[in-house]
């Protein structure tokens, strides 16, 4: 089946650089995409998302990155705060309807 | 979110206990999803309804069964639980034509 994954689970970045989280989907026919950040004891919240006619959307301190032809989609936040630190997701839509099929999550660690 | 609320928070039971799980919402959204989440395995979804007459199995409905009382009410439930249904709980809704979906507090159950 189609699948959508994390290349890290687990990135550990200083305060004030930049970050970025990867993520690999393997169906083609995908036409939309989001990443949520999910805190501890919380539900996943919406940061951006991307439809599969753009490259690049860029939001306040965070820019997704989509590239088709490897199948890749990037988040990257810029200038890390200490509350970015959180589980990220991507997720994937293909076809009609609203179901999205998430990755397993990246754990962002800010060091101080 | 204080849109999507979700009840119990945490709940402990017992293995062929039946268990409902809430999840109400105000934001008029026609749309309810119900996902669970397992460490290293992301969100999967159970099932989800695109208005009160409609309700579809998701990739994991096996064990579970759900009721649409409302427009704004979409229930859970567990008919025997077992240990493996031990996981977080979270509810999502979302309104056509947008696809971003926004997610409850979540429920964390622990089946003994």
């Amino acid at each position: 089946g189609e699948s959508v994954g994390l290349h890290l689970p687990t990135l550990s970045v200083q305060e004030g650089d930049n970050s970025i989280i990867n993520c690999a989907y393997s169906n083609s026919a995908s036409d939309y995409f989001i990443w949520y950040k999910q805190e501890s004891g919380k539900g996943p919240q919406f940061i951006i998302d991307i439809r599969s006619n753009m490259d690049k959307r860029q939001g306040q301190r965070v820019t997704v990155l989509l590239n088709k032809t490897v199948k890749h989609l990037s988040l990257q936040i810029a200038a890390t705060q200490p509350g970015d630190s959180a589980v990220y997701f991507c997720a994937e839509k293909t076809g009609g309807g609203n179901k999205l099929t998430f990755g397993t999550g990246t754990q962002l660690k800010v060091e101080l | 979110d204080a849109d999507v609320t979700q009840t119990p928070r945490n709940r402990i039971t017992k293995t062929g206990k039946r268990i409902m799980l809430e999840c109400s919402q105000t934001k008029g959204h026609d749309r309810m999803y119900w996902y669970r989440q397992d460490p290293g395995l992301g969100l999967r979804l159970i099932y989800y309804s695109f208005d009160v007459k409609d309700i579809n199995k998701g990739e994991i409905s096996d064990g579970y069964s759900v009721s649409r009382q409302a427009q704004a009410k979409f229930s859970l439930s567990l008919e025997s639980a077992i240990p493996n249904q031990t996981a977080l709980y979270f509810c999502a809704t979302s309104d056509p034509p947008g696809t971003e979906q926004f997610f409850g507090p979540g429920t964390r159950l622990t089946v003994l």
